[in-house]
């Protein structure tokens, strides 16, 4: 019963380079969301996506960042000429379509690091 | 939009003391109340839940409190043993429809450590 996955682990990326965060969510779940962690505070969400749907992505910076759910595949965000401000832990959560399942399940992370 | 707010931002205990950490919200639309451990460099798992149609939940060591009308929830960890520190956040979200529907809001974190 594999949880929720997302790749990589830890990303390097130079100022001006694009940065791209996958997440598999967990089997059954069709619900996912991602949230920024910045050093030493709390989550903050970004986008809440469905099947090739963005329901919500106010919390995501109008330039630069991008995100997707695809019919197939992994959902993908996307952060085109990263900024040292960039640099923080990504977390992707999924939880299931079905009334009354709202809880959320968090990935492991993809810590990203811009020089 | 919603504003969760957590205190206290640190907290030290013995072993087998209780501890507890409150949250207030302000968006009254927010009916499901979840809690987050995260311990450092891993990620954020969830340890109890509430929705708005219970005032109080309790699973083991944990429980969790909720007050509507106050719009302020707490996590209580009794028994508190030196594995229980950690980052613990609370969150807030409204259900039933709409375009916020499952966006979590959360608190600023406590860093809970017990001392054996």
């Amino acid at each position: 019963n594999a949880g929720v996955m997302q790749n990589p682990r830890h990303l390097v990326r130079r100022r001006g380079q694009e940065a791209r965060l996958r997440c598999s969510p967990m089997k059954g779940h069709s619900h996912v969301y991602w949230y920024r962690q910045l050093p030493e505070e709390g989550l903050k969400f970004m986008v809440y996506l469905q099947k090739e749907n963005i329901i919500d992505e106010s919390g995501m910076p109008k330039e630069r960042f991008s995100a997707e759910f695809p019919k197939e595949g992994p959902s993908i965000l996307r952060i085109q000429q990263v900024v040292r401000g960039d640099s923080a832990a990504y977390f992707c959560a999924s939880s299931q379509d079905r009334v009354g399942f709202y809880e959320q399940y968090f990935g492991p992370g993809t810590r990203l690091t811009v020089t | 939009g919603e504003n969760v707010e957590q205190h206290p931002s640190t907290l030290s205990v013995q072993e087998g003391d209780s501890a507890v950490i409150k949250c207030t919200y302000s968006d009254s639309a927010s009916n499901y109340f979840p809690w987050y451990k995260q311990e450092l460099g891993k990620r954020p798992q969830l340890i109890i839940d509430i929705r708005s149609n219970v005032g109080e939940k309790k699973d083991q060591r944990i429980a969790v409190t909720l007050n509507k009308t106050a719009k302020h929830f707490s996590l209580h960890i009794t028994e508190t043993q030196p594995e229980d520190s950690a980052v613990y956040f609370c969150a807030a979200s409204p259900l039933g429809g709409g375009t916020s529907y499952g966006k979590l809001t959360f608190g600023q974190g406590t860093i809970l450590t017990v001392h054996p």
